[in-house]
């Protein structure tokens, strides 16, 4: 069964950069698309980045190119930075998996990230 | 980008009820929508795809219609764990995008 687990700080102060992993358990991660996906407190969802095909990249234009997505496969995890982060960047940050189509089928349960000095 | 409107706002009903929740998109997006339930503090889960294919283990009261610009989300009859958020997604084109979301709450 596909899991997935995100880790990240938690706290992160304005204008640093955040930086998130996303380990995965179930399924190489040479398959499938791997997205990231946040929800700031009480709003909707908003899709960030997607990484397929060991290195494939493709990325919300909104960001403003602050955002890299990347995996790495000696590890089955995927990881996402964010820099010059300002408090809009405060949400639950979600790691998911399509395995055809960008469609999510698995989800991790989330790690809330709060921008704030 | 394409822009994927939910209506309505916001949903009362009671259980046993029929709903018909809709999404709009701002240009096609042939049958390349999926719909996803998000309860209070769990991650979405994937109901539907590619406009009315069920994802595994969805219950059979799900179903989805629709193609191109107009999509329908209905749940025959509204069972106790139902109340949720509901969230379409296109992924026809880059990026991707989700609507609104409509809420459905006990009425």
């Amino acid at each position: 069964q596909v899991q997935l687990q995100e880790s990240g700080p938690g706290l992160v102060k304005p204008s640093e950069t955040l930086s998130l992993t996303c380990m995965v358990s179930g399924v190489s991660i040479s398959k499938y698309f791997w997205s990231w996906i946040r929800q700031p407190p009480g709003k909707g969802l908003e899709w960030i980045a997607n990484i397929y095909n060991i290195g494939t990249t493709t990325y919300n234009p909104s960001f403003n190119s602050r955002i890299t997505i990347s995996m790495d496969t000696s590890k089955n995890q995927f990881s996402l930075e964010v820099r010059s982060v300002t408090a809009a960047d405060t949400a639950k940050y979600y790691c998911a998996s399509a395995s055809d189509s960008a469609r999510f089928d698995y989800w991790g349960q989330g790690t809330m990230v709060t921008v704030s000095s | 980008e394409i822009v994927m409107t939910q209506s309505p706002a916001i949903l009362s009903v009671s259980p046993g009820e029929r709903v018909t929740l809709s999404c709009r998109a701002s240009q096609s997006v042939s049958s390349n929508l999926a719909w996803y339930q998000q309860k209070p503090g769990q991650a979405p889960r994937l109901l539907i795809y590619g406009a009315s294919t069920g994802a595994t283990g969805i219950p059979a009261r799900f179903s989805g219609s629709g193609s191109g610009t107009e999509f329908t989300l209905t749940i025959s009859s509204l069972q106790s764990e139902d109340f949720a958020v509901y969230y379409c997604q296109q992924y026809d084109r880059w990026p991707l995008t989700f609507g609104g979301g409509t809420p459905v709450e006990i009425k």
